[in-house]
């Protein structure tokens, strides 16, 4: 069946640092692919999306690339901030199956 | 500007009660679905449903019954809880379509002493 991996930390940074958080699928067909962000007490929110390959998602300074021919779907940041401390979720939705999501992975930004 | 509001945020259950956990989503949305998240597991389905009077059977749906007898609304039932049921539970909803996002709600803190 479909699948997510990623790295599941916890990763540890000083603010300003890069930020790359892996994640790869399995998956039959061309799913969507998500980035989710769960804040400490609340549920996940929407990070970014894309729905297609060589598509790239964007917001709030991270971003994604749809790489079909590596199947992944790696989150990155220019510059981390103690506010971005928050575990992210990668997921994938493929056509007519339920949403996919990986383990999580728990960030840490020190001041 | 609600979304996606989950009732209630907190409940302690002793062994053996019943509860009902009450989800309801003013986007529209066809599909929602019913989550436990616990510490290393990640997310985990309980049950879910692609339309009003629909329900089916997620990945760890056992000691849980569900009814979505309103579009808006869905509800997660625990008949005699059981302390491995002590979690926190995400009600989601979303569109049918492949490139649409869930959208999730804040939670319920559920203890089962």
């Amino acid at each position: 069946g479909d699948s997510v991996t990623q790295m599941e930390g916890p990763v540890t940074l000083s603010e300003e640092a890069f930020l790359t958080i892996n994640c790869t699928y399995t998956a039959t067909g061309y799913p969507s692919l998500f980035w989710y962000v769960q804040y400490p007490g609340e549920g996940l929110q929407l990070l970014l999306k894309a729905t297609k390959a060589d598509d790239k998602g964007s917001n709030k300074g991270f971003e994604a690339t749809y790489r079909k021919e590596t199947t992944s779907f790696h989150l990155e940041k220019g510059s981390v901030q103690v506010s971005d401390s928050a575990v992210y979720f990668c997921a994938l939705r493929a056509y007519g199956q339920n949403f996919v999501f990986g383990p999580g992975t728990r960030l840490s930004v020190l001041p | 500007n609600a979304g996606v509001t989950q009732t209630p945020k907190f409940r302690v259950l002793k062994t053996g009660q019943s509860m009902t956990l009450l989800c309801a989503q003013d986007m529209n949305h066809e599909y929602m679905y019913w989550y436990r998240q616990d510490p290393g597991m990640g997310l985990r389905l309980i049950h879910y449903s692609v339309g009003e009077g629909t329900t089916a059977k997620g990945e760890v749906p056992d000691g849980y019954n569900v009814s979505r007898l309103k579009k808006q609304n869905f509800l997660l039932g625990l008949e005699s809880a059981a302390p491995s049921q002590t979690s926190v539970y995400f009600c989601a909803s979303s569109y049918g379509q492949t490139n649409q996002p869930q959208h999730f709600g804040d939670g319920t803190r559920l203890s089962i002493l």
